[in-house]
């Protein structure tokens, strides 16, 4: 069965450079959340996306932005990198149908920022 | 405000032995509570949830876990653990109206099995 695919897995940016991550929901799914998880930490949502607009906001710095395509795929633009943004970046995607339906978790994209 | 509560940070246990994993929540109204694993480099994998019905629940790879109300837990377990269950867990929980932007997980617990 497909899954949340997450583009690149891994991603070596420097201080003030800027990185763009993608995340490909499961067909059909149309709600993608966002989620960053420090070193040892548990994973912070950041911001979610229903039907290409936003949904709601978590804690996302303003230097990030994300937006939802027409395919519903999902990206997260980073800005003016810091050392401190160097996480685990995952996306989950979750079917339209009601409070009980799974969302489910890409693999994430492991970004380190030097 | 809703919080989880993982009191170990780790979690030894020799195969073969049962193990159970700890977790404790706090939230208004029923609680939708969730099990994910995460091994080195990955994301979350969903094992099993709990939002209504039998408070045991049975879900992948062996693993089940036991809803307490009247405790507030929700531990995970598993009779025999395997070397390959090695990894991280989180519980995590929501409220029964909130998305999974309103989804508290744990700090995670890291489960070492010892071949």
């Amino acid at each position: 069965a497909a899954g949340v695919i997450q583009s690149p897995r891994h991603l070596i940016k420097e201080k003030r450079e800027t990185a763009t991550l993608k995340c490909y929901p499961i067909p059909r799914h149309d709600t993608v959340y966002w989620y960053q998880q420090g070193p040892g930490q548990d994973p912070q949502f950041l911001i979610s996306f229903y039907e290409k607009m936003q949904s709601d906001k978590g804690s996302i710095p303003d230097r990030f932005s994300a937006q939802q395509f027409s395919d519903y795929h999902s990206e997260l633009n980073m800005s003016s990198l810091e050392l401190g943004d160097s996480a685990l970046y995952f996306c989950a995607s979750r079917a339209r149908g009601g409070v009980n339906t799974e969302a489910f978790f890409g693999q994430g994209t492991r970004l380190t920022v030097v | 405000a809703q919080s989880v509560a993982q009191p170990e940070d780790q979690v030894n246990v020799a195969e073969g032995n049962p193990l159970t994993v700890k977790c404790t929540y706090s939230v208004s109204g029923n609680p939708y509570l969730f099990w994910y694993v995460q091994y080195p480099n990955r994301g979350l994998q969903f094992l099993l949830k709990y939002i209504t019905g039998d408070n045991l629940v049975k879900g992948s790879y062996g693993f089940e876990a036991e809803f307490n109300k009247s405790q507030t837990s929700f531990h995970l377990k598993k009779p025999s653990a395997l070397v390959s269950d090695s990894a991280l867990y989180f519980c995590a929980v929501r409220a029964p109206l909130g998305g999974y932007q309103k989804v508290t997980f744990g700090t995670g617990t890291k489960l070492q099995v010892i071949p």
